[in-house]
C-alpha cells in the first residue's frame, strides 16, 4: 500500500462549488504539506502543518483552507472554486530533522 | 522571498552526461534539494546538499557552492528512464519548508 494517498485522483467541478481534497499517510510523520503545480511552474506551497495543532499559510493560501484532523490526515478545501484553481495538487509529508519530503500521487482538479 | 533559476529543457542521448544548473536568491539559506518527477507523477527525492561540495548517489550527483548561490545535478550514463522533470528546491530556513524552481525537462534520445 502507498505511504501517502490522496483522494480523489481526478475531479471536475464547477465554478463556485466547494470541494475538499483529502490526504492520508501511514509514514507516521508529523509534518504535512499541500502544494499545487501548474504547467511550466514548480510546486508552490499552499499550507503546511507541523503537528495536529499547527497550521501555517504557504505562499499561495488565498482561496484555500485546510484541516488537520489527525496526525495521519490533512485535508485541503476550496471554499468557492474558480477556474484558475485548475491544477495538479500534491500532498507531502516529512519527518522532523530529515530533508526528504514524500509526495502523494496527486489530484488533478479541473474547475469549469 | 525566494527565486530559483534552472534551464527549462535539456536533451541528450543515452549514455551521455547531463548537468542541470540551479542558481538561487533567498532571504536565508539552509540547504538545496533535488527532486525527479515523471510525467504527471509524484515528485521523488533525489538528493540534499547542506554543505558545500559534491554528494554522489549512484549515477546521480549533486553539488553545492553556498558562496556562489549555485548548485547542480549531474546525471551520468543517461538511460531512457531518466527522461523526466528535475526540480531544485531550497530550504530558506531550518523549518523544512521548500521553495521549488520551475523544473528542467530532460529528454533522453536513443
Amino acid at each position: 500500500d502507498a505511504d501517502v494517498t490522496q483522494t480523489p485522483r481526478n475531479r471536475i467541478t464547477k465554478t463556485g462549488k466547494r470541494i475538499m481534497l483529502e490526504c492520508s499517510q501511514t509514514k507516521g510523520h508529523d509534518r504535512m504539506y499541500w502544494y499545487r503545480q501548474d504547467p511550466g511552474l514548480g510546486l508552490r506551497l499552499i499550507y503546511y502543518s507541523f503537528d495536529v495543532k499547527d497550521i501555517n499559510k504557504g505562499e499561495i493560501s488565498d482561496g484555500y483552507s485546510v484541516s488537520r484532523q489527525a496526525q495521519a490526515k490533512f485535508s485541503l478545501s476550496l471554499e468557492s472554486a474558480i477556474p484558475n484553481q485548475t491544477a495538479l495538487y500534491f500532498c507531502a509529508t516529512s519527518d522532523p530533522g530529515l530533508h526528504e519530503q514524500y509526495f502523494g500521487p496527486g489530484t488533478r482538479l479541473t474547475v469549469t | 522571498g525566494q527565486s530559483l533559476e534552472q534551464p527549462s529543457e535539456v536533451t541528450a542521448v543515452e549514455g551521455a552526461i547531463v548537468q542541470i544548473n540551479c542558481t538561487y536568491q533567498t532571504s536565508g539559506f539552509y540547504g538545496l534539494s533535488w527532486y525527479q518527477q515523471h510525467d504527471g507523477g509524484a515528485p521523488t527525492f533525489l538528493s540534499y546538499n547542506g554543505l558545500d561540495g559534491l554528494e554522489e548517489t549512484g549515477r546521480f550527483s549533486s553539488f553545492l557552492s553556498r558562496s556562489d548561490s549555485y548548485g547542480y545535478l549531474l546525471l551520468q550514463e543517461l538511460q531512457m528512464k531518466d527522461s523526466a522533470s528535475y526540480f531544485c528546491a531550497v530550504f530558506a530556513t531550518n523549518d523544512y519548508k521548500l521553495s521549488f524552481g520551475a523544473g528542467t525537462t530532460v529528454t533522453v534520445r536513443a
